[in-house]
């Protein structure tokens, strides 16, 4: 059974590009959440998306993030016009339905802003 | 909002001996409380977890109390080993899907 699987591993995006972050999580799992980690600080949330549905996205930036899950495919976030203190570790990481609470990490996508 | 926080930032210990890593949440309503464990550059792996409707939890060198009452829980670490050199996060969060809120972190430092 595949862990939750995160690409890309490492994206160098200059200022003003746009940063695609992919999420696929375990198989059975239906419940996504993003986190930021910034260097040498703890992981805050972002985002809670289900299937097709954010949930909760009070920890993500009103303007240039956006994320979705859609109904077939990886979760995506998307950061448009990146700035340099967008330059983080984002981890993703998925819970099983229906109450599940422990959530499980992929890798990560460390994102660099040049 | 929850607020957790986790103390001592950093910790150095000699090989064998405990470790003790203790967190504070304040809201009364949080219910589940995760520990994780991060090598450098790699994912945060869930090492033990507890839940609201028991005061301890063992599994082989790792525990984890939990006092509602005083909003605080510990992790324990026995009989260190340099393996177990990583950084620690703490996390409460409500039973049922909902984000994580997570300490800033104990970087453990195990001597040989």
């Amino acid at each position: 059974n595949a862990g939750v699987m995160q690409n890309p591993r490492h994206l160098v995006r200059r200022r003003g590009q746009e940063a695609r972050l992919r999420c696929s999580p375990m198989k059975g799992h239906s419940h996504v959440y993003w986190y930021r980690q910034l260097p040498e600080e703890g992981l805050k949330f972002m985002v809670y998306l289900q299937k097709e549905n954010i949930i909760d996205e009070s920890g993500m930036p009103k303007e240039r993030f956006s994320a979705e899950f859609p109904k077939e495919g990886p979760s995506i976030l998307r950061i448009q016009q990146v700035v340099r203190g967008d330059s983080a570790a984002y981890f993703c990481a998925s819970s099983p339905p229906p109450l599940g609470n422990e959530q499980f990490f992929g890798p990560g996508t460390r994102l660099t802003v040049l | 909002g929850e607020n957790v926080e986790q103390h001592p930032s950093t910790l150095s210990v000699q090989e064998g001996d405990s470790a003790v890593i203790k967190c504070t949440y304040s809201d009364s309503a949080s219910n589940y409380f995760p520990w994780y464990k991060q090598e450098l550059g790699k994912r945060p792996q869930l090492i033990i977890d507890i839940r609201s409707n028991v005061g301890e939890k063992k599994d082989q060198r790792i525990a984890v109390t939990l006092n509602k009452t005083a909003k605080h829980f510990s992790l324990h670490i026995t009989e260190t080993q340099p393996e177990d050199s990583a950084v620690y996060f703490c996390a409460a969060s409500i039973e049922g899907n909902t984000p994580l809120v997570f300490g800033k972190g104990t970087r453990l430092s195990v001597i040989a």
